[in-house]
């Protein structure tokens, strides 16, 4: 059974520090991988999702990477911003199998 | 594109009490999600429509059961409500076996059960 582990569980910066999210799994045999952005009492957007025989994704100031043999996907978040300020969530499909997501990284970014 | 609705916004029910939640998707999706998310648990699979005809059960489908109406609407009864089931609803759609198989979620329903 794939389990997805987010660590840290908070995370808190100063405005403009880089910053890296990560995100690990259990089985390497994925289909594909998303990262989600949630807002306080909204629902998921996506950021970006990164087929299995992909290496990397970027869209403006985020990059996200997967490495499928160790088990790991990392977010980057470059010149953080206030706006950053959100839960990231991490998810990952294997075979027919629906989402499975973990429990996120509650981030703030401090002006 | 309104991309994926949900009503209501926010219920209070009463305990033993029904109500159904509704979804609507206006992407064309084939597959369709019900969740919910209480805090230290994450998010959680209730029950799930790969395609138009079919559910299945997710990790926590007890208390509830579903309704793919047609290929845009999919519905989540509560059919004796239990304070247990007090949570935030997602539901979520995605064109599974596209190239880009995003899945996007609609706003949620907040539901409180006294």
């Amino acid at each position: 059974k794939q389990e997805v582990t987010q660590i840290p569980a908070a995370l808190s910066v100063p405005e403009g520090e880089n910053l890296v999210l990560n995100c690990s799994f259990t089985d390497s045999a994925i289909y594909n991988l998303q990262w989600f952005r949630q807002d306080p009492g909204k629902g998921l957007t996506s950021l970006l999702l990164i087929q299995s025989s992909q290496r990397e994704q970027t869209s403006g100031r985020l990059n996200a990477s997967l490495d499928k043999s160790s088990g790991r996907s990392t977010l980057y978040i470059a010149a953080s911003q206030p706006g950053d300020s959100a839960t990231y969530l991490c998810a990952v499909r294997s075979g027919n199998t629906p989402l499975v997501f973990g429990k996120g990284t509650r981030l703030s970014v401090i002006a | 594109n309104a991309g994926v609705t949900q009503t209501p916004k926010f219920q209070v029910l009463k305990t033993g009490q029904s109500m159904t939640l509704q979804c609507a998707q206006d992407m064309n999706h084939n597959s369709m999600y019900w969740y919910r998310q209480d805090p230290g648990m994450g998010l959680r699979l209730i029950y799930y429509s790969a395609s138009e005809g079919t559910t299945d059960k997710g990790e926590v489908p007890n208390g509830y059961n579903v309704s793919r109406l047609n290929k845009r609407e999919f519905s989540l009864r509560l059919e004796s409500a239990a304070p247990s089931q007090t949570s935030v609803y997602f539901c979520a759609s995605t064109l599974r076996g596209a190239l880009q198989e995003t899945q996007y979620f609609g706003p949620g329903t907040r539901l409180l059960v006294l």
